[in-house]
Order: C-alpha cells, then sequence, then structure tokens
C-alpha cells in the first residue's frame, strides 16, 4: 500500500504554545488529505478535510481558529495547534487519497502523540 | 448522513480459531467498505477493502462480504495468530467522500 509519513511521532509542548505536525505521502499524490483526532480507546474523530491549494472543511465542533491546516501541495499538509492546552493532548493521525478514477484507498500516517503539560 | 455500527466491541479467540466481525451501515448509497487495523500507538492500516460492486473479497486468511440489501458487511480472519491481536475498524463512504467509521473492534488472539 501506499506510504503516509508524519512528523513528529511524539511532541511535548507547553500550555500557549503552538505546535506543528507534519503529515507527507511519500509515493503518491493525495488529492485529499485529512486529519483526525483519536482519544483512548475510541474510535478516530474526523476533524477536517482539505484538497490542496484550497481551504479546509472542518466538521462541526472544531474550532479552525485553533487547529490551522495547510494543505500546500500535493505531498504535505499541516496541522497547527495553536495556543495548546491541556485538554488539546491526544493523539493525532493524518491520511491522504489519491482521488483517481480507479482509486478510493485512504490511508493513514503512523499518527502523533501530542502532551500539553 | 451516514452512521455505521460495529459488533462485537471486543473479541476473543483461540489461536488457529476465526474471527468475524460486522458492521452495519445505513446509507444506500455508500459504495466503499475499507477494514482497517490498529495497533496500540500506530495509525490504522488498511488491511482489505471491498466495493459495491462486489459482493466478496479475499486476501489470504483475510475475507470481506458485502450484503448491500441488508447493508452490512463482514470481516473474517482465519487461522487467527497472535499477531493478528490489535483493534480493527470498519468503515463506509460514498464515492470521494469522507469514510464514517464504526467503533472498532479489539481482537484478542491467546496462543
Amino acid at each position: 500500500g501506499a506510504v503516509v509519513s508524519q512528523h513528529p511521532s511524539w511532541v511535548i509542548c507547553k500550555s500557549g504554545t503552538s505546535v506543528k505536525i507534519e503529515c507527507r505521502s511519500l509515493d503518491f499524490q493525495a488529492t485529499t488529505m485529512f486529519w483526525y483526532r483519536q482519544f483512548p480507546k475510541q474510535s478516530l474523530m474526523l476533524m477536517a478535510t482539505s484538497n490542496e491549494g484550497s481551504k479546509a472543511t472542518y466538521e462541526q465542533g472544531v474550532e479552525k481558529d485553533k487547529f490551522l491546516i495547510n494543505h500546500a501541495s500535493l505531498t504535505l499538509s499541516t496541522l497547527t495547534v495553536t495556543s495548546a492546552h491541556p485538554e488539546d493532548s491526544s493523539f493525532y493521525i493524518c491520511s491522504a487519497r489519491e482521488d483517481r478514477v480507479e482509486s478510493y484507498e485512504q490511508y493513514f500516517g503512523p499518527g502523533t502523540r501530542l502532551t500539553v503539560t | 448522513g451516514e452512521n455505521v455500527e460495529q459488533h462485537p466491541s471486543t473479541l476473543s479467540v483461540q489461536e488457529g480459531d476465526s474471527a468475524v466481525i460486522k458492521c452495519t451501515y445505513s446509507d444506500s448509497a455508500s459504495n466503499y467498505f475499507p477494514w482497517y487495523k490498529q495497533e496500540l500507538g500506530k495509525g490504522p492500516q488498511l488491511i482489505i477493502d471491498i466495493r459495491s460492486n462486489v459482493g466478496e473479497k479475499k486476501d489470504q486468511r483475510i475475507a470481506v462480504t458485502l450484503n448491500k440489501t441488508a447493508k452490512h458487511f463482514s470481516l473474517h480472519i482465519t487461522e487467527t495468530q497472535p499477531e493478528d491481536s490489535a483493534v480493527y475498524f470498519c468503515a463506509a463512504s460514498r464515492r470521494f467522500q469522507k469514510l464514517v467509521f464504526g467503533t472498532g473492534t479489539r481482537l484478542l488472539v491467546s496462543p
């Protein structure tokens, strides 16, 4: 399957600071990228969907000014958590999809564990 | 919108037994049904998927079946091994739409 990478794999930051997470599709062009949040023993919660060069579409209840998403190219998307608070501590996972006619698959990155102290 | 239910929430089997996880979906227009395996601390891994024009798909020990009339699909794992222990998620979507995930099944395979 296709490969999606995330960096960093884990990060600790102080309350009030911002942290950026990178998501890259390594061997395909990601027309659409997704950002998820996952709490322990729970399913994946979609935060936002982005298309290259366009503004992200945020799910209901997700603060777009707090979770800044930039899909800068067909291989890179970034999620910036601004003014982080302890309640933002979570497992953040990106995924990518190449929207070709014969392609349906969506591939996930390895995730980033964020801890806000 | 789409709603996906997944059962059971936990499943314990002995090594070598078969495991079956079932999902139901609500949107009759959904046409893509992937299954993901998530190990602790890792991102979900796509293990098999099926499209609505197919009733069954198999890949070695893993198979997925789809019943469009009843709007349910199932994951079958045969000859389970300890390394199959993980959380499995089903999902459903329309073409080019976002995936809607089930709540997950924790599979434990005991040696």
